[in-house]
């Protein structure tokens, strides 16, 4: 399978903490891209970062991307009872094939009050 | 305004039954998606249609058929509904393929 892979599949920390989640994947891409959804919701475009960037911020988001060893991870800052949602990467694998965003199985994450 | 709708939102039937979904964007992109997510929340893509032209078919059996009458629209019809068939299912567009995707609401189909 080429899909990504986050870690970890859940998470619960308290409100105001930093909450960071990985998302590993297997061959070569063009862009990796991180979404939100809350429950019962659909998924939400949260940053885009393409294979010749290592870090973007958007907010209180800051993504990192590490081509070699084929992973990225999001970092939440100063979480808040809002940020609780599932979490997925999605990859644009640069094979040549007309595949789309493969998406990983998702972090949840739960942000205590 | 949504950019992204779908309809309906909820959707139990009995096995054996036709249905359908509709999706319409407004956001002007040129390519349109299916997606179905599991009882697990795993995101798989089913097909992904270009200006009305079929770019993307996963392996989905063809009792699925996406119908793209312009590019505004996407809507799924499935025939002979299964159990395995219960799933919410996604529209979604972007400008162009593997760009961002704007996702709609989710269609959740529930076979008796």
């Amino acid at each position: 399978s080429q899909q990504g892979e986050e870690d970890p599949q859940a998470l619960s920390i308290q409100e105001g903490e930093n909450a960071t989640m990985n998302c590993s994947y297997k061959t070569s891409i063009n862009n990796l891209q991180w979404y939100r959804q809350n429950s019962g919701r659909g998924l939400v475009h949260l940053i885009l970062i393409r294979s010749n960037e290592r870090e973007k911020h958007s907010g209180r988001l800051r993504v990192t991307l590490d081509t070699s060893k084929k992973s990225s991870s999001l970092l939440i800052t100063a979480s808040r009872a809002a940020d609780t949602a599932s979490y997925f990467c999605a990859t644009d694998y640069s094979g040549g094939g007309a595949d789309g965003l493969t998406f990983g199985k998702g972090t949840h994450l739960i942000i205590q009050p | 305004d949504t950019a992204v709708s779908q309809t309906p939102k909820y959707l139990v039937t009995q096995m054996g039954n036709d249905k359908s979904i509709k999706c319409e964007q407004n956001l002007g992109h040129d390519t349109m998606y299916w997606y179905k997510q599991d009882s697990k929340k795993f995101l798989k893509i089913m097909f992904s249609y270009n200006n009305k032209e079929l770019i993307i078919n996963e392996t989905v059996p063809n009792r699925f058929s996406p119908k793209s009458p312009d590019k505004a629209h996407l809507n799924l019809h499935i025939n002979s509904l299964e159990l395995g068939d219960s799933a919410v299912y996604f529209c979604a567009s972007s400008q162009e393929l593997a760009a961002e995707l704007f996702f709609g609401e989710g269609s959740r189909l529930t076979v008796l």
